[in-house]
C-alpha cells in the first residue's frame, strides 16, 4: 500500500467525543488527503495538505480539522463526533498536486454511537 | 457509476468473458482520468490512467477509453478472472480542483 499506514483501523466512539485519526507515510510525498467513503456517495475529499503546515478544505470539511506538523504525518480530528461522521476514512498521498495517481491507505472504520 | 452500497450499480459477467465498466464524468475542464479497483476491506488501488490528449490507453488485460465529447470514460477488462471481483471507481483531476473527484463506483461480480 505504497508505505501508508492508517491508525486506528477500527474505532467506536460516543457522540460528542473528540477523535483523531492518523495517517503516516514513508514515501516522502508532498500531498496528503483525507477522504470519507459512504454508501451512495463514493469517496469524498475532506481536507488535504500540500506541505508541512499547509492545508486546505475539501468538499465535505465541516466538522473536521487537520494538522500536518511533519511531512510523513497527517492527522484528521473530529472535534465533537456526530453519528453522521460514521464512515470509512481513507488517507491518500501523491507527489503532484493534480493529474497524477494517488495512493491509498487501508482505511479506518469509524462508528459514532 | 451511480451509487455505492445499496444502490451500487452491479455488473455480473462470466469468468473468461470481457467486462466493460462505464463512467460519466462531470467536469469538462478535467484533463486526467484514472480507474481504481477496491476490494472488500481495502483501500482503492490504481489500475490505469489516461490524459485528456489521448482517447485510448492499454495496460495488462485492461483498456481505458476516453470520449471527451460526451464526457464518458470506460474500463475494459479482458478475460475476466475471479480476482477481478471488486468495486471499480473512476476519478477525474484537473479543472481547478485539488485532489481527485470520484464517481460512485460499479460492483463487478464474476460468475464461475
Amino acid at each position: 500500500d505504497a508505505g501508508i499506514t492508517q491508525s486506528p483501523r477500527h474505532k467506536v466512539t460516543e457522540t460528542g467525543t473528540p477523535v483523531t485519526l492518523r495517517c503516516h507515510q514513508t514515501e516522502n510525498h508532498r500531498y496528503m488527503y483525507w477522504y470519507r467513503q459512504d454508501p451512495g456517495h463514493g469517496l469524498r475529499l475532506i481536507h488535504y495538505s500540500y506541505g508541512v503546515k499547509d492545508t486546505d478544505k475539501g468538499e465535505v470539511s465541516d466538522g473536521y480539522s487537520v494538522s500536518r506538523s511533519k511531512t510523513e504525518d497527517f492527522l484528521l480530528t473530529l472535534e465533537s463526533a456526530t453519528s453522521s461522521q460514521t464512515s470509512v476514512y481513507f488517507c491518500a498521498i501523491s507527489d503532484l498536486r493534480m493529474n497524477t495517481e494517488a495512493f491509498f491507505g487501508q482505511g479506518t472504520r469509524l462508528t459514532v454511537v | 457509476g451511480e451509487s455505492v452500497g445499496l444502490h451500487l450499480p452491479t455488473l455480473s459477467v462470466q469468468e473468461g468473458d470481457n467486462s466493460i465498466i462505464n463512467c460519466a464524468y462531470s467536469n469538462s475542464a478535467s484533463d486526467y482520468f484514472i480507474w481504481y479497483k477496491q476490494e472488500s476491506g481495502k483501500g482503492p488501488q490504481f489500475i490505469i490512467d489516461i490524459r485528456s490528449n489521448m482517447d485510448k490507453r492499454q495496460g495488462q488485460r485492461v483498456t481505458v477509453l476516453l470520449n471527451k465529447t460526451v464526457k464518458h470514460l470506460s474500463l475494459q477488462i479482458a478475460a475476466t478472472q475471479p480476482g477481478d471481483s471488486a468495486v471499480y471507481f473512476c476519478a477525474e483531476s484537473g479543472g481547478g480542483a485539488d485532489g481527485l473527484t470520484f464517481g460512485k463506483g460499479t460492483h463487478l461480480i464474476i460468475q464461475p
